[in-house]
């Protein structure tokens, strides 16, 4: 199974400041064929479920603001909030999608 | 609008039987791989499992936790996945979502979420 390592598993960042949150995988997730990591992050705030921010490690999902920010590729990835915003709070969470058993990391948690 | 809605959470003993629902609506499900992904309360997000299309043989594939005693099926005409889950344990206690993975992204639509509680 790919185990998905997040850290840190929270943060406190001030509002207008950055927010890094990173992700690595135990084996690659980048499909080579494809040239496509299989790598999405997710933000879940409380009672609700997850919503799909970034999918292929960098492509953000129509309707969500630009300060959000995916990058890297094969085990290692970044999820970038440039200004974190107040409805920003939330948890994060990055996913592979390549191989099943599809796993999660364990989620940051961000606070102001 | 795309809408997933989960029901047939509840209350059950361990060692029971639970059959969840996901009836779909809003796109074209018989051609969506639908998957299962549970949470406890204050915890992480885990995949239970998933089902491919007819056009994929309808392959299902599980979670280790899960399985030999979790059954996911669909039926396309009534646009509805299913959770059939046996043998549950304590562990299992979890709201579960229902979502579809399209080919062009990670999961993009979620149900609401049902709770299941296993205890005695």
């Amino acid at each position: 199974d790919i185990v998905m390592t997040q850290s840190p598993d929270s943060l406190a960042v001030s509002l207008g400041e950055r927010a890094t949150i990173n992700c690595k995988s135990s084996q690659s997730v980048l499909y080579s064929s494809k040239n496509e990591n299989y790598l999405a992050w997710y933000q879940q705030k409380p009672g609700q479920p997850p919503k799909l921010l970034i999918s292929w490690a960098s492509t953000r999902e129509s309707g969500v603001p630009d300060r959000f920010s995916g990058s890297g590729s094969g085990a290692d990835f970044t999820l970038t909030i440039s200004s974190l915003q107040a409805e920003d709070v939330a948890v994060y969470y990055c996913q592979q999608y390549y191989t099943p058993p599809l796993t999660f990391g364990g989620g940051t948690k961000v606070e102001i | 609008e795309v809408q997933l809605v989960e029901s047939g959470g509840g209350l059950v003993q361990p060692g029971g039987s639970l059959k969840l629902s996901c009836a779909a609506s809003g796109f074209t499900f018989s051609g969506s791989a639908m998957h299962w992904v549970r949470q406890a309360s204050g915890k992480g997000l885990e995949w239970v499992g998933r089902i491919r299309s007819k056009a994929n043989n309808y392959a299902t594939a599980y979670a280790g936790s899960v399985k030999g005693r979790f059954t996911i099926s669909r039926d396309d005409s009534k646009n509805t996945a299913y959770l059939q889950m046996n043998s549950l344990k304590t562990e299992d206690t979890a709201v579960y979502y229902c979502t579809r993975l399209p080919i062009t992204s990670g999961f993009d639509y979620w149900g609401q979420g049902t709770l299941v509680t296993v205890s005695s």
